[in-house]
Formats: structure tokens, sequence, C-alpha cells
């Protein structure tokens, strides 16, 4: 089945901490994408990659770095500068020159 | 301004209406709509695409685009409890050097009941 994988579901952590959150795409598509969704505001984009190695900052990228080695994956760490890290996190990807874009099932991240 | 407005609702419906969701844009530059249905706790999954204006059906879906009033629709009709959820709309414009970002709508929250 082709699809999109994040994991963990959930994932708990103490404040001050890094944490890295796993997308992974058997679509062979070659844009990859990451998004925060918090209550009432919608999808906010933090990075994307339109290839391997290269990536590029999206609205919300303070406190967040990505890498782009393998088209497969798209690794997000959320680093102890992002100040308001709890939230849902959303990985998506495009591909065959098409503008849709299909989403993995999500991350929630919690720190306290 | 929003680039893209969507009340939040919640919309409340009973079983069998036809709901009707929308979405207002500023960006004449739009070119290709989407709607996509987040069930609570999961990712958002893509119901239906359109370019430019006119109405797609699919099934149940009617999607609508009034590029001149820079407005978008999507019919539910017959609607049904496992049509519960979020529905986001979403918008850009043709590709340009490379870069597609979608705009999405803050979603707005249906609860159909029996």
């Amino acid at each position: 089945d082709g699809g999109i994988t994040q994991s963990p579901k959930y994932l708990f952590r103490k404040e001050g901490q890094n944490v890295t959150l796993s997308c992974e795409q058997n679509l062979n598509h070659d844009a990859m994408y990451w998004y925060r969704q918090d209550p009432g505001q919608g999808l906010r984009l933090i990075y994307y990659s339109q290839i391997v190695n290269d990536f590029q900052k999206g609205d919300i990228a303070e406190g967040y770095s990505v890498s782009r080695e393998k088209k497969e994956s798209f690794p997000l760490t959320v680093t102890s500068a992002q100040k308001n890290p709890t939230a849902f996190y959303l990985c998506a990807s495009r591909g065959g020159g098409r503008y849709e874009q299909y989403f993995g099932p999500g991350t929630r991240l919690t720190v306290t | 301004q929003k680039e893209v407005e969507q009340d939040p609702g919640p919309l409340s419906v009973p079983e069998g209406a036809i709901v009707s969701l929308n979405c207002t844009y500023s960006n004449s530059a739009f070119q290709y709509f989407m709607w996509y249905r987040q069930y609570s706790r999961k990712g958002p999954e893509l119901l239906m695409y359109t370019y430019s204006s006119g109405n797609k059906e699919d099934g149940r879906f009617t999607a609508q685009v009034d590029k001149s009033s820079k407005y978008i629709s999507l019919f539910i009709r017959d609607s049904q409890p496992s049509d519960s959820a979020t529905y986001l709309c979403a918008m850009n414009p043709e590709f340009s050097g490379g870069y597609n970002k979608l705009i999405f709508g803050a979603g707005t929250r249906l609860a159909v009941h029996p």
C-alpha cells in the first residue's frame, strides 16, 4: 500500500529536550512538507523540501530543523528553542507534477 | 485579512440534510482548489480537487468554484453521521519557479446527528 507514515502517534517530552518526528513516504513523491496544527488556527507550514538535499523554511520555521537525505524520508526535529512545541504535527507529500498534497496520520507532541 | 477565510462552525445538521461548506479568498491568482476532510486526531484526507471555475461531482460530494466572486463551496448530499469531521479548503496559484505552497482555510467543523 502506498502512503505516508508518521511515527510515533503520540510523543511526550520534557521542556528543554529536542525531539525528532519521523515521516516516511513510498509514493515516490519529490516534494515533502511539515505542518503544525493548533486548535482554531488551521495548518501552518514549518518546512518544505522540493528535492533531496534541499529544503526551505516555511512560515513558522523558528525552533525547528529538518533534513532530506533520502527521497522517502523527511524527519522534523523540534528543538528546545521552540517556545510552544505542544501541537499536532502533520507531514505531507506531493508528486507527479500535481498540486494536491497527501497527508500522513500525524504526531501529537506534548511538552511539559 | 487572511488570504483564505472559512467559517469555523460548528455546523450541526440532521442526517439526510444537504450541507453547504464555503470558503472565500482574496488572491485572484489562485487556480487550484481542494477540499480535505479531517476526522478527529487524524491527518487530512483529500476529498475533491478542481481547477479554475466550474463544478465537479463525486458521489454525494459536489465542489463548486466561482472565481469571479472568489468563492468556493463543497456540497454534501444525503449527509451521514460518518460525514462528521472538519472540512478544510486549500488553494494555490499556478506553479511558479518550482515552488508549490497550499494556502489552507482554518476548517469548518461539521456534525451530522442521527
